[in-house]
């Protein structure tokens, strides 16, 4: 089983639509988790962390339930600006290696006028 | 302010060269991480220091590469006898202290062909 596993998209979805994505992981010990958004041909970009108690900014919200080792993030009235690969990203875990993040494969996304 | 910067941004090698990748991590930051990116994945963890020190190599693929940060700031990452399969993005990141909780800043990365 890898890692980090998320939805394998690609999604194409139409502006103001609402879409979500879902990760699974397979380290228990993860103690911190992430969503990365990637531009095509650019560098990967913090959208946002992960709590236990759930975080919303503005139209993206995410989730996490450790028991089920899954993570979600939700956005609302998609924008074209939207468009790019988000990247699910989980920790090593507790302990020394801690600073090591464990990336999904990525998944598309493409909101169209 | 300025971030991390790679160079260079592109590079196009024939298989058996060696290649040096440059990071400029974000000025103060103490940890500085490489992942490597192939086409269609996600970044996969290379190699870690902290300042000077490497702690953590273990995503290296092969003693052919090999990475330095001898002063604490700038890291080179060397890949000594390029083969085909080491074609991928290098992606170098900071982060201002050593934490699982710090943002991790990228680079726009080094696009390097091996033909």
């Amino acid at each position: 089983r890898k890692e980090v596993e998320q939805d394998p998209g690609p999604f194409n979805v139409p502006e103001g639509a609402t879409v979500a994505f879902n990760c699974t992981y397979s380290n228990s010990a993860s103690q911190s988790f992430f969503w990365y958004r990637q531009d095509c041909r650019k560098e990967p970009k913090l959208l946002m962390s992960v709590y236990s108690s759930g975080n919303e900014d503005g139209r993206f919200t995410a989730q996490l339930n450790r028991a089920s080792q899954y993570i979600s993030l939700l956005i609302r009235d998609s924008k074209l600006s939207d468009s790019a690969t988000y990247l699910c990203v989980v920790n090593a875990g507790s302990g020394g290696s801690n600073y090591k993040l464990t990336f999904g494969k990525g998944t598309l996304l493409t909101v169209n006028p | 302010g300025a971030g991390v910067s790679q160079s260079p941004r592109y590079k196009v090698a024939k298989r058996g060269q060696d290649v040096a990748l440059r990071c400029d991590p974000i000025s103060g930051h103490v940890s500085l991480f490489w992942y490597q990116q192939a086409l269609g994945q996600g970044p996969e963890f290379l190699t870690y220091f902290q300042n000077e020190a490497q702690l953590d190599k273990s995503g290296l693929p092969s003693d052919r590469f090999f990475a330095e940060r001898p002063e604490g700031s700038v890291s080179t990452l060397k890949i000594q006898r390029t083969q085909q399969e080491d074609s991928a993005v290098y992606l170098c990141a900071s982060s201002l202290v050593v934490s699982g909780t710090d943002t991790q800043y990228f680079g726009p990365g080094t696009r390097l062909t091996v033909l």
